[in-house]
């Protein structure tokens, strides 16, 4: 099973401030990796496909980069409403999903 | 537009069963797999498996055989989870999704379905 190790598990930011998010693969994935949003009680939202590309409807503060262990996700200037649970998630073998970073506001 | 509805909220007691269901709708059903993924409290997804709509054949995760049994009823355009043996560390929230149009990750999920299981 690949796993996904993401860091911080907590980000405590202000509103404006850039966020960088990272997730290392245990094996190269290629660039089979998203990057998902999760509000409480809410489902999970794409926000990143195939390690880079913006999914539809997505602000251009967000983006994504990297290949085979290692991505990054990137929020240039926080919004109030982009304070969330992010996940990644690797589609080369199987699915898994990493535990998640917490983007919590200061 | 492409939609995924859930059935509702289930308490169970350990040993029963549960089954739910996901109504897909804006597009045509056979034309996408539906994957299901389990959400437990405080936890990140996990994904265990999928369903191949044409054929009906299932997929299963590792750590997801056994008691989990995808289903479907194309004629209604709806997918089945069915967890059989319950126990209290099957609580969860249950999500069904879909991948894109044109890639391979989850850009439609459905509301979720909280499974609760306790005496």
């Amino acid at each position: 099973e690949i796993v996904l190790t993401q860091s911080p598990a907590t980000l405590s930011l202000s509103p404006g401030e850039r966020a960088t998010l990272s997730c290392r693969a245990s094996q190269s994935v290629g660039s089979a990796l998203a990057w998902l949003q999760q509000k409480p009680g809410q489902a999970p939202r794409l926000l990143i496909y195939a390690a880079s590309n913006r999914a539809t409807g997505i602000p251009s503060r967000f983006s994504g980069s990297g290949s085979g262990t290692d991505f990054t996700l990137t929020i240039s200037s926080l919004e109030p409403e982009d304070f969330a649970v992010y996940y990644c998630q690797q589609c080369d073998t199987y699915r898994t999903f990493g535990r998640g970073t917490n983007v919590e506001s200061k | 537009q492409v939609q995924l509805v859930q059935s509702g909220s289930e308490l169970k007691r350990p040993g029963a069963s549960v089954k739910v269901s996901c109504k897909a709708s804006g597009y045509l059903f056979t034309s996408y797999s539906v994957d299901w993924v389990r959400q437990a409290p405080g936890q990140g997804p996990e994904w265990m498996g999928w369903i191949n709509t044409n054929t009906g054949k299932p997929s299963y995760a590792p750590g997801f055989t056994g008691r989990f049994v995808f289903s479907l009823d194309t004629s209604v355009s709806t997918a089945y989870l069915q967890i059989g043996s319950l126990k209290p560390e099957d609580t969860a929230v249950y999500y069904c999704a879909r991948v894109q149009s044109s890639g391979n990750d989850f850009e439609y999920w459905g509301q979720g379905t909280l499974v609760t299981v306790s005496p």
